[in-house]
């Protein structure tokens, strides 16, 4: 079964202080990762994809595919880096694109 | 704005009646998507058209749901006898082949 799974609901950190959100992945086959974010009260953007391996706001993702995992990775959070968070995968012989999402982790990181 | 747009942002109806959403999306996209939101949950895949043709539908897409999208342009989402259970954020969002997707605002769905 395809699935994403998030462990945490809400991760709180200091500004300043490194932060990692998790997402593992159940997926058959070679899948495409993404990481979406939602700040308060706009739309649900794409923040990084696993294959433009780029660096976006000071985040960073790296594809396990050993572990089935594709973390978020920033090493000093910003507050505006509060947000909502959600990991997806797309894939399939189709390639219709759809995405399947995570439950989200909200990221609040305090002043 | 240029990116996608959904109306009505937000819609308030009684149980049992019938409500029907609009998606306008990216004009040279020719994928789009719906997708239903509900409180403390990822958004989950409905339904899926490349132009006009809708490939895809999720189970979660019941007999009461029915999506068009004539001409290939916008979309519309009919839900009829509306459930309390179907009260959720509904998102809409477009793309083409390797291209990111766009999503739209929502509209937010409260039956009561």
């Amino acid at each position: 079964a395809q699935r994403v799974t998030q462990p945490e609901k809400l991760l709180s950190v200091f500004k300043g202080a490194p932060v990692e959100l998790k997402c593992n992945y159940s997926y058959s086959g070679s899948p495409e990762l993404f990481w979406y974010v939602q700040y308060s009260r706009q739309r649900l953007q794409l923040l990084l994809r696993h294959i433009s391996r780029e660096s976006i706001k000071g985040f960073t993702a790296d594809l396990n595919k050993g572990e089935t995992s594709f973390h978020l990775k920033k090493p000093f959070a910003q507050e505006e880096d509060s947000a909502m968070y959600y990991c997806a995968l797309s894939g399939g012989s189709s390639n219709t694109g759809k995405l399947i999402f995570g439950q989200g982790t909200t990221l609040q990181v305090k002043p | 704005d240029t990116g996608v747009s959904q109306n009505p942002r937000h819609k308030i109806t009684k149980r049992g009646q019938n409500v029907t959403f609009r998606c306008d999306p990216i004009s040279e996209h020719n994928r789009l998507y719906w997708y239903r939101q509900t409180l403390g949950q990822g958004p989950e895949f409905l339904t899926y058209f490349q132009n006009e043709a809708q490939l895809e539908k999720s189970r979660l897409l019941s007999d009461r749901f029915s999506a068009e999208r004539p001409k290939g342009s916008f979309s519309t989402l009919e839900i009829q006898r509306t459930e309390q259970g179907d009260s959720a954020m509904y998102l809409c969002a477009s793309n083409q082949l390797w291209v990111n997707a766009f999503f739209g605002q929502g509209t937010r769905l409260t039956v009561v």
